[in-house]
Formats: structure tokens, C-alpha cells, sequence
């Protein structure tokens, strides 16, 4: 696609729920990240991938905390036992050379847990 | 590991006039420093970015400098308009390395007519 897809844009959990958050990157992009951003904050990594392989998971907060990226293109980001820290912002990037330089970030998916 | 400082958190310019934002980091092996610009419900744009075997890139009204010394880097928009009102955020990374972008706190930029 011509950009990078994140769904669903918005969504509410209740404490405890578990949910799923997906990540379409630009076809044929090599690496894929997930960043969290705090309203007002900026954002903060929490995971990246280099087609399958998960480099580095050094960001997430906690086990409760899961990202995929099985085919080396659509990725999941999955929060068990959702918990009200979590509300934020979960943003998507990808960057086509492998190499980190020029992201495209997708538009978010803001999480309300209540 | 890298922390990105940046200053102001608000700023607020008469159209047509420049503004000016600046960060530094703590890493003196950070070698990459892009600009987002993100605009309400959005995520970050890329506007800009350098690296650090240059001191100054342009593009258009906008420029950004880099001091590797004094570790920090400036964000210049000259000729200011209503549509660069955004938050801004300036980042680090170590490319060849992690990868991954550590950010500033974020500038609110305000053109005021």
C-alpha cells in the first residue's frame, strides 16, 4: 500500500481484557517497529523487526506484552491483561532498507483501557 | 543508553517569522537525527533529518544543524506558516546499531495569524 496501515484506529478495553493491534507496513519493507507514545510524550520503542526476526524486544514494558511478525509483513502487537497503564498510543513504522534511516510511521492506534 | 533533551515544550511565532527548536543528546555514539512533525490524530512525519558526518542540511524553509561536539541540534523553519502549526520532535539513534529512535519530549508550534 502507500503508506502504513494501523487497525483499529481506536479501541477500548475493559482491565484485564486481552487485545490485538495490527500493523500493515509498506510492501516490501524490510523493517517493521512499534512504538508506544503517552499522551503529551513522545514516542517510546518497544519492539522492532528485520523481516521475521525480532532484533530487539528491549522496549516492552512486560511479559504481558507480545509482537509478531510471522511472514516478515503484516505484524500484531498483542497486550494480555490489559492493565489502565496501558492506555496510550501504539504506533507502527517501517523503513524500507533495512538500515533504520526514514521511518514512515502509520497513524496510531490509541488504546483506552477503562 | 541515549536521552534526548528538547527545548521549549511551547512555541508560539507570528506568521512569516522564524522559529527555532533545539535538543541535545546524551550519546556520543549516535550517529542519526531525524525531525517528525505530527499534526493532531496523525502519526509523526519525517521532515527532515541529518547525519553526523554533515553539519547542516536545507530543505526548502526548513534546515537543521548538528554540533557533534556540544552533542545538540537545531530545528530552523524560516518564513513561517499557519500550516507548520504541529508538535515537532527531534530524535537520536545509533544506525548500525540498535536502530531504534529515542525521542524528545516534543515542541508545540504555534503560527499565529
Amino acid at each position: 500500500g502507500a503508506g502504513v496501515s494501523q487497525s483499529p484506529r481506536y479501541k477500548v478495553a475493559k482491565r484485564g481484557q486481552d487485545v490485538a493491534l495490527r500493523c500493515d507496513p509498506i510492501s516490501g519493507h524490510v523493517s517493521l517497529f512499534w512504538y508506544q507514545q503517552a499522551l503529551g510524550q513522545g514516542p517510546e520503542f518497544l519492539t522492532y523487526f528485520q523481516n521475521e526476526a525480532q532484533l530487539d524486544k528491549s522496549g516492552l514494558p512486560s511479559d504481558r506484552f507480545f509482537a509478531e511478525r510471522p511472514e516478515g509483513s503484516v505484524s500484531t502487537l498483542k497486550i494480555q491483561r490489559t492493565q489502565q497503564e496501558d492506555s496510550a498510543v501504539y504506533l507502527c513504522a517501517s523503513s524500507g532498507g533495512g538500515d533504520g534511516y526514514g521511518y514512515t510511521f502509520g497513524s496510531g492506534t490509541r488504546l483506552t483501557v477503562v | 543508553g541515549e536521552n534526548v533533551e528538547q527545548h521549549p515544550s511551547t512555541l508560539s511565532v507570528q506568521e512569516g517569522d522564524s522559529a527555532v527548536i533545539k535538543c541535545t543528546y546524551s550519546d556520543s555514539a549516535s550517529n542519526y537525527f531525524p525531525w517528525y512533525k505530527q499534526e493532531l490524530g496523525k502519526g509523526p512525519q519525517l521532515i527532515i533529518d541529518i547525519r553526523s558526518n554533515v553539519g547542516e542540511k536545507k530543505d526548502q524553509r526548513i534546515a537543521v544543524t548538528l554540533n557533534k561536539t556540544a552533542k545538540h541540534f537545531s530545528l530552523h523553519i524560516t518564513e513561517t506558516q499557519p500550516e507548520d502549526s504541529a508538535v515537532y520532535f527531534c530524535a537520536a539513534s545509533f544506525i548500525q546499531g540498535a536502530q531504534k529512535l529515542v525521542f524528545g519530549q516534543g515542541t508545540r508550534l504555534t503560527i499565529n495569524p
